[in-house]
């Protein structure tokens, strides 16, 4: 069975930095791209970044918003993507998702619960 | 960046209905278009991909149509579980966006 189980989320002052990690099981975690998702409270689903398999030399990409103060990475012996976040703003405030990229389908199709992550003074 | 435009973005719908909704790209993305639902409190759930093949284990009472800028979700007969937010995702370009959701409300 495929679990992505998200932690690391909390309350952070604007300005500060947070660390967020999705542990992988149930699937080859090295051969798949990695995505971040994100929801701000009763909003629509916004697009992070990605971090793709070693095979495609760990290829970052990331949204505008976000660009220059986050940063994905990956520990395949861990089965675990990372989603660091510098310079936090009040409007990074959201449930942040970790999913699986579906290469044959051009989709996400594996989702984590999500964590919260709360940047407020 | 590509944006989706999705409409209704509420729709008040009774069980045993037919509903489409109609999710337009900025520009084209080919058939790279993929659907969600998400209820209240839960992660998103991967309904149809590559525009219009049914993830495993989804009703067949879903189905999604189109390719170039304009797709389409339908649901053949409401049921129940179908009320929920729905939302189109392009991943033709190296950043993927949302279109901005459509609630399904019951009647």
């Amino acid at each position: 069975e495929v679990q992505l189980v998200e932690s690391g989320g909390g309350l952070v002052q604007p300005g500060g930095s947070l660390k967020l990690s999705c542990a992988a099981s149930g699937f080859t975690f090295s051969g798949s791209a990695m995505h971040w998702v994100r929801q701000a409270s009763g909003k629509g689903l916004e697009w992070v970044g990605r971090i793709r398999s070693k095979a495609n030399s760990y290829a970052t990409a990331y949204a505008a918003s976000v660009k220059g103060r986050f940063t994905i990475s990956r520990d395949d012996s861990k089965n675990t993507a990372y989603l660091q976040m510098n310079s936090l703003k009040t409007e990074d405030t959201a449930v942040y998702y970790c999913t699986r990229y579906y290469s044959s389908g051009w989709s996400f199709d594996y989702w984590g619960q999500g964590t919260l992550v709360t940047v407020s003074s | 960046d590509i944006q989706l435009t999705q409409s209704p973005s509420f729709l008040s719908a009774s069980v045993g209905d037919r509903v489409t909704i109609t999710c337009r790209a900025s520009q084209g993305i080919s058939s790279y278009l993929a659907w969600y639902q998400q209820k209240p409190g839960k992660a998103p759930k991967l309904l149809i991909y590559a525009a219009s093949t049914l993830q495993s284990g989804v009703p067949s009472r879903f189905s999604g149509s189109g390719s170039g800028t304009e797709f389409t979700l339908t649901i053949s007969s409401l049921q129940p579980e179908d009320f929920a937010t729905y939302y189109c995702q392009q991943l033709n370009s190296y950043r993927i966006t949302f279109g901005q959701g459509t609630r399904l409300e019951i009647k």
